[in-house]
C-alpha cells in the first residue's frame, strides 16, 4: 500500500481547469513532486518544489500545497495531457525512503 | 544535458538475480540521489532504492532483504542487483537522478530518468 493516495481516475473537459490530488502525512514536511506518464514512456517530471516547473514544461502546469494535501493543476487541459500523473514524496515513517502515489489516470474529454 | 542510459538483461528465471546499470552522461555524479524505480505491467511506479555519490543507500523496505545498489564513480555508473526473483518482479525498470535537500521544509524529486528496461522473469 502506498503512503500518498490519490484518486486512481480523473477527467476534464479540452480547455477547462483540472485538479489532481495527493494525500499523505509525509506532505507536512516534503513538498510533492509530480510525474507525468505516458502509455510505453519513461515518467517526467512537471512539477517539483513549492510550485516549479522544469525547463519545457508548459505553464499550464501548476503546483500547490496545504497541509498534508498537494495538488496539481492544468490550467486549460490539453488533448496531449492526457496521461497517468504520479506523486512522489519521501515516506513518513522516520526513514524518510522514497515512495509514489498510487497515480491517477487523466482523461480529457 | 544529462543523460542515463541503462542496460541489463531482460529475460530471467525464477531465483535467478536480476543486474542492471545506468549510466550517467554529461553531468556531476556528486551531490544527487541515484535511483532505481520499476513499473510492474498496468500497475503504477514502485521507488526500490538509490545510492549517493559516497556509497550510502536506502532501500525499499519490502525489497531491502534482496536488493543491492552500488556505485562506481569512476565510470560514473550505478547498479541494481535483486536476487532471487519471481514473477512478482516482472516489471520495467527505470533508473533516475534524485534531489533532496531543505531545511524547515524538503525538496524531494527525480529530474532526469532513463528511457526503462523491461525485465521479464519466466521459466
Amino acid at each position: 500500500s502506498s503512503e500518498l493516495t490519490q484518486d486512481p481516475a480523473v477527467s476534464v473537459a479540452l480547455g477547462q481547469t483540472v485538479r489532481i490530488t495527493c494525500q499523505g502525512d509525509s506532505l507536512r514536511s516534503y513538498y510533492a513532486s509530480w510525474y507525468q506518464q505516458k502509455p510505453g514512456q519513461a515518467p517526467v517530471l512537471v512539477i517539483y518544489g513549492k510550485n516549479n516547473r522544469p525547463s519545457g514544461i508548459p505553464d499550464r502546469f501548476s503546483g500547490s500545497s496545504s497541509g498534508n494535501t498537494a495538488s496539481l493543476t492544468i490550467t486549460g487541459a490539453q488533448a496531449e495531457d492526457e496521461a497517468d500523473y504520479y506523486c512522489n514524496s519521501r515516506d513518513s515513517s522516520g526513514n524518510h525512503l522514497g515512495v509514489f502515489g498510487g497515480g491517477t489516470k487523466l482523461t480529457v474529454l | 544535458q544529462v543523460q542515463l542510459q541503462q542496460w541489463g538483461a531482460g529475460l530471467l528465471k525464477p531465483s535467478e538475480t536480476l543486474s542492471l546499470t545506468c549510466a550517467v552522461y554529461g553531468g556531476s555524479f556528486s551531490g544527487y540521489y541515484w535511483s532505481w524505480i520499476r513499473q510492474p505491467p498496468g500497475k503504477g511506479l514502485e521507488w526500490i532504492g538509490e545510492i549517493n555519490h559516497s556509497g550510502s543507500t536506502n532501500y525499499n523496505p519490502s525489497l531491502k532483504s534482496r536488493v543491492t545498489i552500488s556505485v562506481d564513480t569512476s565510470k560514473n555508473q550505478f547498479s541494481l542487483k535483486l536476487s532471487s526473483v519471481t514473477a512478482a518482479d516482472t516489471a520495467v525498470y527505470y533508473c533516475a537522478r534524485g534531489r533532496l535537500f531543505g531545511r524547515s521544509y524538503y525538496y524531494y524529486y527525480m529530474d532526469v530518468w532513463g528511457k526503462g528496461t523491461t525485465v521479464t522473469v519466466s521459466s
